[in-house]
């Protein structure tokens, strides 16, 4: 079976600049999370998407949006880029069923906001 | 709400040592629990998880860990670690089934094998 696969793997980008994250996920998984770690720390939920919808939002502000696909793979945008923004992108997708439940984490885009 | 705390930021050890990777969570339900892995440069691998039934969740290579409900714990140990389990380790948890994707993360555990 496939992993969940993010691309890019490294970003640079201006303060004030918009971007766009993608991320396809593991055959089968239905949903998507995001997830944002700033250097030395934990991830942070960004947001959750099922069945294009989105299904669960953390604490972050409205220019952080996303998007999922029919084929169940997912973009993460962000406007007016900050430095704060700094940070490593992670998604992860999963199925939810019994003992199967679990998401599958890719290996993130590094974002640097200059 | 429910958060996870990870009681040592770094914690260094020599090859074959024992080593207990100290995790406690707050939440009013009832939880999954999960270990995950990053190594440098990468994303983060599932080690183990704790959905319900026995305690003690055993992962493939050697770690385990003890789900304690009353003491709300979910310490990750290992018998004896080898160089190549140096890595970060992230305590998560998560409500289940009412909150599918949104994992609360610990702050991370550094652990540094030497040799």
């Amino acid at each position: 079976e496939t992993g969940v696969t993010q691309s890019p793997t490294h970003l640079i980008k201006t303060r004030g600049q918009q971007v766009t994250l993608r991320c396809s996920s593991q055959s089968g998984h239905n949903t998507v999370s995001w997830y944002q770690q700033a250097l030395g720390q934990g991830p942070q939920f960004i947001f959750q998407y099922y069945r294009e919808e989105e299904n669960g939002r953390g604490n972050f502000p409205p220019r952080f949006s996303g998007l999922q696909f029919p084929n169940y793979s997912s973009e993460l945008n962000v406007n007016a880029l900050e430095l704060d923004d700094s940070a490593l992108y992670l998604c992860a997708s999963s199925l939810i069923q019994g003992s199967n439940y679990g998401y599958t984490f890719g290996s993130g885009t590094r974002l640097t906001v200059v | 709400a429910q958060s996870v705390t990870q009681l040592d930021s770094q914690v260094p050890v020599f090859e074959e040592a024992p080593v207990e990777l100290r995790c406690n969570y707050s939440s009013s339900v009832s939880v999954y629990l999960f270990w995950y892995v990053q190594y440098p440069n990468q994303g983060l691998q599932l080690l183990l998880k704790y959905l319900s039934g026995s305690t003690l969740v055993e992962s493939i290579n050697g770690f385990e860990a003890e789900f304690n409900k009353s003491q709300t714990s979910f310490h990750l140990r290992k018998p004896s670690v080898h160089i190549s389990d140096t890595a970060e380790y992230f305590c998560a948890v998560t409500k289940g089934v009412t909150s599918y994707g949104k994992l609360t993360f610990g702050q991370g555990t550094i652990l540094t094998v030497h040799p």
